[in-house]
């Protein structure tokens, strides 16, 4: 099983961009997020799903969308991106919160 | 705001000694959850304690939950390079009903060979 997987690794955008990031579990876990982690702080919930078709705000969701139409993916959108968005995402999946299994991350340079 | 608050930010040890880190946080809580996170990496579950535990042991970790204080401990004993991460607190609050985590911000724990 290849577990959780993020594409891209890395990505660079200048202001105003748009771009998906994509999370892909193969656990068949209901539940996914996605978090975003600057330097010096913890993970902030921007968004989750507890189910196919369902979405749900975290504690930072401005500025993104999400899109849950199949269960083993979780899309994280930008439509206009800023330079407060450069971070490390991490998507991560689980059967319940009791424990997440989390993807290796995309780099967003945000120019 | 976070829910997890960590104490110390960061812990810089000799191999064979203990590490201590602390977890204090607000509301009321179904478990409490201890993740690592080796650089440029993605977070690693590594324990997690229900509210009615007090203390719970995995290998070299050792955790301990205290409700009425709202915090947790996590010790890690005879400490090796490779335990060199930063480690997070993460809560699964009750009025949140089950279906996310809030983390704190994570102590850097660095050992020293």
């Amino acid at each position: 099983n290849a577990g959780v997987t993020q594409t891209p690794k890395f990505r660079v955008l200048k202001t105003g961009q748009s771009m998906t990031l994509l999370c892909a579990q193969d656990m068949n876990h209901e539940y996914m997020y996605w978090y975003r982690q600057d330097p010096g702080m913890g993970l902030r919930l921007i968004h989750y799903s507890v189910g196919e078709g369902t979405t749900a705000k975290g504690e930072v969701p401005d500025g993104y969308n999400v899109s849950r139409l199949k269960k083993q993916n979780f899309l994280l959108g930008l439509e206009s991106a800023a330079p407060s968005q450069t971070s490390v995402y991490f998507c991560a999946s689980s059967y319940s919160p009791r424990t997440q299994y989390f993807g290796p991350g995309t780099r967003l340079l945000v120019l | 705001s976070q829910q997890g608050e960590e104490d110390p930010q960061a812990l810089s040890i000799q191999e064979g000694e203990n590490a201590t880190m602390n977890c204090s946080y607000k509301t009321s809580i179904n478990n409490l959850q201890w993740y690592r996170q080796n650089s440029g990496r993605g977070l690693v579950h590594l324990i997690l304690i229900r509210s009615n535990e007090r203390e719970k042991h995995s290998g070299r970790l050792r955790v301990t939950l205290d409700t009425s204080k709202k915090s947790s401990s996590l010790l890690i004993t005879a400490s090796r390079a490779a335990d060199t991460a930063s480690y997070f607190c993460a809560t699964d609050a009750r009025e949140t009903s089950g279906s996310r985590l809030t983390f704190g911000e994570g102590t850097q724990l660095t050992v020293n060979p």
